[in-house]
């Protein structure tokens, strides 16, 4: 069975401070790693995607991937009270096929 | 100019009926695909079209089926609905690089 797991949460974090979110697979031959965001009561948006080892920065948002330990993570700098809700991490594993966590729930304190 | 849309946005019926989603999207995306929203959160894949063709069947019920006339449109049939089908239902298409495009949900209480 591929899973994806995450900490179900909640993070709460003060208003500036960094969030990090974290996510591991469990199938090996995951090529493409994805955040997104679902705030309550709406439909999950896409924040990020990753395929290589490494960081992949775009503006408050830095996510890091580490396939040898199976590993996915997001960090949210100058985290806002707007950051609050909750983070799918996503895992395509080949044939049009994308795993999901359960989600984070993050609250960003102002 | 809604990309992904699902009508309709939200479903109560009694135990027992037979109840249709329907889905479109207008991103000229070749892929669709539904979800189902647990009351958990727990996203989970139920269908992936690709061209109108089936491409996953996650071992969902029978009493659900999917169609799809075009690769705009994927709809959902539910026959026989239970209790434990209430969910959010979320149609998904699928742009450049897998990235998925959702629609809004639709929200099915059985009773």
């Amino acid at each position: 069975q591929k899973e994806v797991e995450q900490n179900s949460g909640p993070l709460s974090v003060p208003e500036g401070a960094i969030a990090s979110l974290n996510c591991t697979y469990s199938d090996r031959g995951s090529q493409s790693f994805f955040w997104y965001r679902q705030y309550s009561g709406k439909s999950p948006e896409l924040i990020m995607f990753i395929y290589s080892n490494g960081d992949k920065e775009d503006g408050r948002f830095t996510a890091q991937l580490n396939k040898a330990s199976q590993y996915v993570s997001l960090l949210i700098r100058d985290s806002q009270p707007s950051d609050s809700a909750t983070y799918l991490c996503a895992v395509n594993t080949g044939g049009f096929k994308t795993i999901f966590g359960a989600g984070t729930r993050l609250f960003v304190k102002a | 100019d809604t990309a992904v849309s699902q009508t309709p946005k939200y479903l109560v019926t009694q135990m027992g009926n037979d109840k249709s989603i329907k889905c479109e999207q207008n991103l000229g995306h070749d892929t669709m695909y539904w979800y189902k929203q647990d009351s958990k959160k727990f996203l989970k894949i139920m269908f992936s079209y690709n061209n109108k063709e089936l491409i996953i069947n996650e071992t969902v019920p029978n009493r659900f089926s999917p169609k799809s006339p075009d690769k705009a449109h994927l709809n959902l049939h539910i026959n026989s609905l239970e209790l434990g089908d209430s969910a959010v239902y979320f149609c998904a298409s699928d742009g450049q690089q897998e990235t998925q495009y959702f629609g809004p949900g639709t929200r099915l209480l059985v009773l």
